[in-house]
């Protein structure tokens, strides 16, 4: 059975420090991992599609990089307004067009 | 260009009541999935419709149907509602014909059950 796990559960930042939240997994058939960044009371917003080890992608001070086994979503010098929750899912070929989510990071950016 | 939207934003019914929430998706995409999040939890899949029929299902009982329109909006139906069907149902939008995969989500209905 697909599995997805995230961790920390919950991160507290202070403005400017750099750190990285984790996405392991276990799936068969690997068909892309997806991060989403969600605020309180709303949808998840699309932040990156990975598709291969070895892929990395990045959008202002985040950075997602994919290895066999896991992901990592690096914050280089985050702002107070970088705090969300955000999620990791995965899509598998053993489980067809769904995502599996993970629990998700709860992230606070303090000024 | 619109985003996927849904409706109504906030839901309050009782137990064994039912429910009809609705999502378009985003403009070009003609595939929709539903998840049901509840608190601190991950969105989890309830069932994918493309072309008018559900594709895929997820683990949840039949008392969850759904429907997609020939415009591709669709709905989510739940019968008979129970206190554990409390949470957030997100509606996502993906296209087939995409060269990737991503599904776009919605802002959500917040259904609660008393």
């Amino acid at each position: 059975e697909d599995q997805v796990t995230q961790s920390p559960e919950a991160l507290r930042l202070q403005e400017g420090e750099s750190s990285s939240l984790n996405c392991s997994y276990t799936v068969s058939g690997l068909r892309g991992l997806f991060w989403y960044r969600q605020d309180p009371g709303k949808g998840p917003e699309f932040l990156f599609t990975l598709y291969s080890a070895g892929e990395e992608k990045e959008k202002e001070r985040l950075k997602a990089t994919l290895t066999k086994k896991e992901s990592f979503l690096h914050i280089t010098a985050p702002k107070p307004e970088d705090s969300a929750t955000y999620l990791c899912a995965v899509q598998a070929g053993g489980s067809g067009y769904a995502l599996n989510f993970g629990k998700g990071t709860s992230l606070l950016v303090t000024p | 260009d619109a985003g996927v939207t849904q409706s109504p934003t906030h839901l309050i019914k009782t137990r064994g009541q039912q429910v009809t929430l609705r999502c378009s998706p985003k403009s070009g995409h003609d595939t929709v999935s539903w998840y049901q999040q509840a608190l601190g939890q991950g969105p989890q899949f309830i069932f994918q419709y493309y072309e008018e029929e559900e594709r895929q299902r997820g683990n949840f009982p039949d008392r969850f149907s759904g429907h997609q329109f020939p415009n591709y909006s669709s709905e989510l139906n739940v019968n008979a509602l129970l206190l554990g069907d409390s949470a957030l149902y997100l509606c996502a939008s993906s296209s087939v014909g995409g060269v990737y995969n991503e599904q776009f989500f919605g802002p959500g209905t917040r259904l609660t059950v008393l």
